[in-house]
């Protein structure tokens, strides 16, 4: 079974300051797909950033970017910039047949 | 584009009846849909894996019988909650996939706070 883990329960940054979210997962698929999940406290589930794992290429969106490492099992985020309304719960997720979720890294930016 | 909706949103209920718990689709079909189960600071939890036609499978753990979960059209699937007690009290929320779709995404309902007393 795959597993994923985020070993930060809680992550603060100062606004305009970038922040890095650490996730691994362990699975023995060669293709699979890799998520950011942001959940404000309204607890909708947000998609923040989708990496397919055949691609090498890191995931961009704006500003969120993520870093890949296959080999590692390694898939940390990167906000730069932050703003206050990134705080909120971030969530790794990987995907092959069903979406498995870490247990969260909750998000504080400072003013 | 791909919205996914749950209702309600909120329910309280008496300890022993049954809730249902309704995940629509909106504006695509989705022959898997998800049920995840979320306890407060904590993350989402698969409960079962949903299939349009076909039997649910259930993740170790999950009572089969006090979950009951029916996926009859591509666009509705529904748990019901039999025989709440309070400990079933938790946020619900669904997810689904595009049937036929390209990329491998889920897309998330808002989710069902429900409360048993």
């Amino acid at each position: 079974a795959q597993t994923v883990t985020q070993s930060q329960p809680e992550m603060s940054v100062q606004e305009a300051e970038t922040v890095t979210l650490s996730c691994t997962y362990d699975t023995s698929e060669n293709n699979y797909y890799l998520f950011w999940y942001k959940q404000p406290p309204s607890r909708q589930m947000i998609l923040v950033i989708r990496q397919e794992a055949y691609k090498q290429q890191n995931a961009t969106e704006n500003r969120f970017s993520v870093n890949f490492q296959k080999a590692a099992k390694s898939f940390s985020l990167k906000i730069s910039d932050s703003q206050l309304g990134d705080t909120a719960m971030y969530f790794c997720a990987f995907m092959k047949h069903d979406m498995r979720f870490g247990a969260g890294t909750r998000l504080t930016v400072k003013p | 584009g791909a919205v996914v909706s749950q209702h309600p949103s909120r329910v309280i209920c008496k300890s022993g009846t049954s809730v249902k718990i309704e995940c629509r689709s909106l504006d695509f079909q989705a022959t898997t849909m998800f049920w995840y189960r979320q306890f407060p600071k904590q993350s989402l939890m698969l409960m079962a894996t949903s299939n349009e036609g076909s039997k649910a499978t259930y993740e170790q753990g999950v009572e089969k019988d006090k979950f009951l979960i029916n996926h009859a059209s591509l666009t509705l699937s529904t748990l019901t909650v039999t025989s709440a007690h309070p400990e079933d009290s938790s946020f619900y929320i669904c997810s689904a996939k595009i049937a036929g779709g390209r990329q491998e995404t889920q897309y998330f309902g808002p989710g069902t706070r429900l409360l048993v007393l």
